[in-house]
């Protein structure tokens, strides 16, 4: 079983409606991302949050809320969304090991298209 | 100006052939320098990193970082068909991560 997964994989849903992407994980990390990728311009990150009672923005939040339920669980928002928003959502997660590289690994993705 | 910049390609090549993919960044506090490769369809997935300046070598892959020059590369030695990917570097100061745009490699048999 894969150890980072999203649902739904594809999603398309209209201008204004409200929308949930889900992202669970078994490999026990407390760090949790969300990135957004779009040609040319790569992976952005939208929210992060270092434990269940951390969240953060990223670069690009406005228009996202998110919410972390429990140390497996992150789930992203979209209150109302809007064409812009149509991209390729990811989830990743890392651990934390100190003063090395906390490697993120990536969920499968969710292709949202808003129309 | 974007903290990380990588020429998206794409970039098509023989089996066999040498394949150098590069990216250039601004922000000189970066200490941790990665790449990524991206099949379709799927995330990403880590391929090899580097702690600040420095090559690093594993099997047919090569990392390099030149700090003065705000410069990496990756270097894939006899390339094959299934390396035919998309490669995006990323870099970090240790918490936030920062990525390219990606280069979209195809490996020709």
């Amino acid at each position: 079983d894969a150890d980072v997964t999203q649902t739904p994989r594809n999603r398309i849903t209209k201008t204004g409606k409200r929308i949930m992407l889900e992202c669970s994980q078994t490999k026990g990390h407390d760090r949790m991302y969300w990135y957004r990728q779009d040609p040319g311009l790569g992976l952005r990150l939208i929210y992060y949050s270092f434990d269940v009672k951390d969240i953060n923005k990223g670069e690009i939040s406005d228009g996202y809320s998110v919410s972390r339920q429990a140390q497996a669980k992150f789930s992203l928002s979209l209150e109302s969304a809007i064409p812009n928003q149509t991209a390729l959502y990811f989830c990743a997660t890392s651990d934390f090991l100190g003063q090395t590289l906390n490697e993120q690994f990536f969920g499968p993705g969710t292709r949202l298209t808003v129309l | 100006q974007k903290e990380v910049e990588q020429d998206p390609g794409p970039l098509s090549v023989p089996e066999g052939a040498i394949v150098s993919l590069n990216c250039t960044y601004s922000n000189s506090a970066f200490q941790y320098f990665m790449w990524y490769r991206q099949y379709s369809r799927k995330g990403p997935e880590l391929l090899m990193y580097t702690y600040s300046s420095g090559n690093k070598e594993d099997g047919r892959f090569t990392a390099q970082v030149d700090k003065s020059s705000k410069y990496i590369s990756l270097f894939i030695r006899d390339s094959q068909p299934s390396d035919s990917a998309t490669y995006l570097c990323a870099m970090s100061t240790g918490n936030q991560f920062y990525f390219g745009t990606g280069t979209s490699l195809t490996v020709i048999p």
